[in-house]
């Protein structure tokens, strides 16, 4: 059966370091992949969005890697902040004109 | 500011009314979605129309009728709801379905809550 899963449900990691986020999928084959942060209460913002055939993106201080081989990507925020402290999602772009199919998400909370 | 508007923001209703949420895009897009998101739940996709053309319904009771009259208006209308039903409700846009086309731009939402 198709499967996309986001490594745990919480995350907890000290200001300044890198966090990292990871997203699995199986019997899935993304044209495209998203990742969304989404705060308490509001709706999901996008963020990045990486090809299957680019290794890694980056915006500022977030950086995206998709590896089709491995049927994953990870998301990295480095010199993380309290601000980044969010719900972390990411959403396969299965191509065939389907909507996004998004995982149920990473809390992140970064500890000043 | 994500050019995707919901009315109204908070809604409390008993299991006998009647209301509608509503949804505007002010992006151009062609396709709009309707989520439910409970209490530290993930997103569940209710709706889906394309070019006015509803092309989802993921199971969802009849209680919940969606109505698209055109590309940029969505509404979600609520009639003997159940205490269940209390959730966040986002509303979504995208340019199309496409593949490349379909990152989407999310709603404030409706925080409703069903006594």
């Amino acid at each position: 059966s198709q499967k996309i899963e986001q490594n745990s449900e919480a995350l907890n990691i000290q200001e300044g370091k890198t966090a990292t986020l990871t997203c699995n999928y199986t019997n899935y084959s993304p044209a495209y992949l998203q990742w969304y942060r989404q705060d308490p209460g509001r709706g999901p913002v996008f963020l990045l969005l990486i090809r299957e055939n680019e290794k890694e993106k980056r915006k500022e201080r977030l950086k995206v890697t998709f590896d089709t081989t491995l049927k994953q990507s990870l998301f990295h925020i480095t010199a993380s902040q309290p601000a980044d402290s969010a719900t972390y999602l990411c959403a396969l772009d299965t191509s065939g004109n389907t909507p996004l199919v998004f995982g149920k998400g990473t809390r992140l909370s970064v500890i000043a | 500011e994500t050019g995707v508007t919901q009315t109204p923001r908070h809604l409390v209703m008993g299991m006998t009314n009647k209301k509608s949420l509503k949804c505007e895009q002010h992006l151009g897009h062609n396709a709009m979605y309707w989520y439910k998101q409970s209490a530290k739940k993930p997103l569940e996709l209710m709706f889906v129309y394309n070019f006015k053309e509803q092309t989802e319904n993921n199971s969802v009771p009849s209680r919940f009728s969606p109505e698209c009259p055109n590309s940029s208006h969505l509404f979600l209308h609520l009639h003997t709801l159940q205490p269940e039903d209390s959730a966040l409700y986002l509303c979504a846009s995208s340019q199309d379905l496409s593949s490349g086309g379909n990152t989407q731009y999310f709603g404030p939402g409706t925080r409703l809550t069903v006594l």
